[in-house]
């Protein structure tokens, strides 16, 4: 069975610039949600994507968006970048959108904005 | 808005002793309250969940125990081993907001030899 995987592991952008991240999710499962995870930090939820439609957002503007593919693995999109949006990326897939299903998490991505 | 409070940052545990890391949270609509452990350069990953309608869970060396009159529940490390040394991170989410995590600070374990 294989996990979550992330691509690209680590990405360097400059400011102003558009950025996309890739997530697959674990085999079997229909949803995947993002979280940005600023250093030292937490992981603060980004959205959840469920049987490809947006099911759910946190507290971040639109340039942050997102798509679900058939196969059900994920893109996140970042327009317009600013230095703090700097932050490791991580995605993680459930066999259903309920709370009671473990969320597997990826490695994440490390995007750093200069 | 923090909604879920960690406690401590870090944490130095002798290999042997007992790691306790604590959490408030505010929303009482919460009714899932996992904890993720996530070594450096990995993923989070899920040790442990509870639900408010009990007050303990025990899985091997961890224990989580859930107070909900003080919205508080807390992890307990037994018997600390030198590969728990990891960042620890509580969470809470309610079933109407469908699979969204609200995580706390983290705190950083060190179990030394």
């Amino acid at each position: 069975e294989t996990g979550v995987t992330q691509s690209p592991t680590h990405l360097i952008k400059t400011r102003g610039q558009q950025v996309t991240l890739r997530c697959s999710s674990q085999s079997g499962h229909n949803t995947v949600s993002w979280y940005q995870q600023a250093l030292g930090q937490g992981p603060q939820f980004i959205f959840q994507y469920y049987r490809e439609e947006e099911n759910g957002r946190g507290n971040f503007p639109p340039r942050f968006s997102g798509l679900q593919f058939p196969n059900y693995s994920s893109e996140l999109n970042v327009n317009a970048l600013e230095l703090d949006d700097s932050a490791l990326y991580l995605c993680a897939s459930s066999p259903e959108h309920t709370t009671t299903d473990t969320q597997y998490f990826g490695p994440g991505t490390r995007l750093t904005v200069l | 808005q923090q909604q879920v409070k960690q406690s401590p940052q870090s944490l130095i545990v002798q290999k042997g002793g007992i790691s306790i890391i604590n959490c408030a949270y505010e929303n009482t609509a919460f009714d899932y309250f996992p904890w993720y452990q996530q070594f450096p350069g990995k993923g989070p990953a899920l040790l442990i969940a509870i639900r408010p309608d009990v007050s303990e869970k025990k899985e091997g060396r961890f224990t989580i125990s859930f107070n909900k009159s003080a919205k508080q529940f807390s992890l307990h490390i037994m018997d600390s081993q030198p590969g728990d040394s990891a960042t620890y991170f509580c969470a809470a989410s309610k079933a109407s907001n469908t699979g969204k995590l609200i995580f706390g600070q983290g705190t950083t374990l060190q179990v030394k030899p």
